[in-house]
């Protein structure tokens, strides 16, 4: 829903870093939410956005750009642990209701 | 200890049968949500309530009917299965509807097969 596309899959290698891409096409935009999702349980809240530039959180930082639609995840000193999925959601036509990408498994490898 | 409990973790049905999903927090959340996960399908918003008061419904269907009963409950009552309706239904809260809507808390999700 509201065209929000992530690729399927990510791999990088422990130690390094993993960039996540999320666009969306929707206009009332609400803000862009961003949730890790390991397999078998629950979607864990990890950052929102609602303005321009780059959000600095320590392991994970997100960048949007309201005007080009399009958001992405950084996770920094990947650990191995850091395999999952990550998922990307807009906010629209309210804060009430998520519209979620599919989500990007991202592999770490040693 | 887990803060939203979802009852039951799994649960196989009938086609045509019902079943009830059952939501409680205990966060001391305002707002309450549904959402459905399958595997052909993102995270999908079914329905959101705010004080015991439906906000949001984004479910085509009125096979799917929320119950609250208490402001930290939100129930799923699903009529008439279909085979198409197998998902893991995620119960989520949040401090209240509105900006602070966007960070939610999500339980570990009631995982329904129906044949």
């Amino acid at each position: 829903g509201q065209g929000v596309e992530q690729p399927d899959n990510l791999m990088s290698v422990e130690g390094t870093f993993a960039r996540v891409n999320c666009t969306y096409s929707t206009s009332g935009f609400n803000g862009l939410s961003w949730y890790q999702q390991r397999e078998g349980h629950a979607p864990v809240f990890l950052s929102y956005v609602v303005l321009d530039g780059l959000k600095d959180s320590g392991h994970f930082s997100t960048f949007l750009s309201r005007s080009n639609g399009y958001s992405y995840l950084l996770l920094t000193e990947l650990q191995i642990k850091d395999s999952a999925s990550y998922l990307c959601a807009v906010s629209w036509p309210n804060y009430n209701v998520l519209y979620f990408g599919s989500g990007t498994k991202l592999t770490v490898e040693p | 200890d887990p803060k939203i409990i979802q009852k039951p973790k799994y649960l196989v049905a009938v086609t045509g049968s019902e079943k009830i999903l059952i939501c409680e927090q205990y966060l001391g959340h305002n707002a309450m949500y549904w959402y459905r996960q399958s595997a052909k399908k993102p995270l999908e918003f079914m329905f959101s309530y705010s004080y015991q008061k439906l906000m949001d419904n984004q479910t085509a269907s009125s096979r799917f009917q929320p119950q609250s009963s208490k402001k930290n409950h939100l129930d799923l009552q699903i009529t008439a299965l279909k085979p198409d309706d197998s998902a893991t239904y995620f119960c989520a809260s949040s401090q209240e509807t509105g900006y602070s809507g966007n960070t939610l808390y999500f339980g570990e999700g009631s995982r329904l097969i129906v044949v």
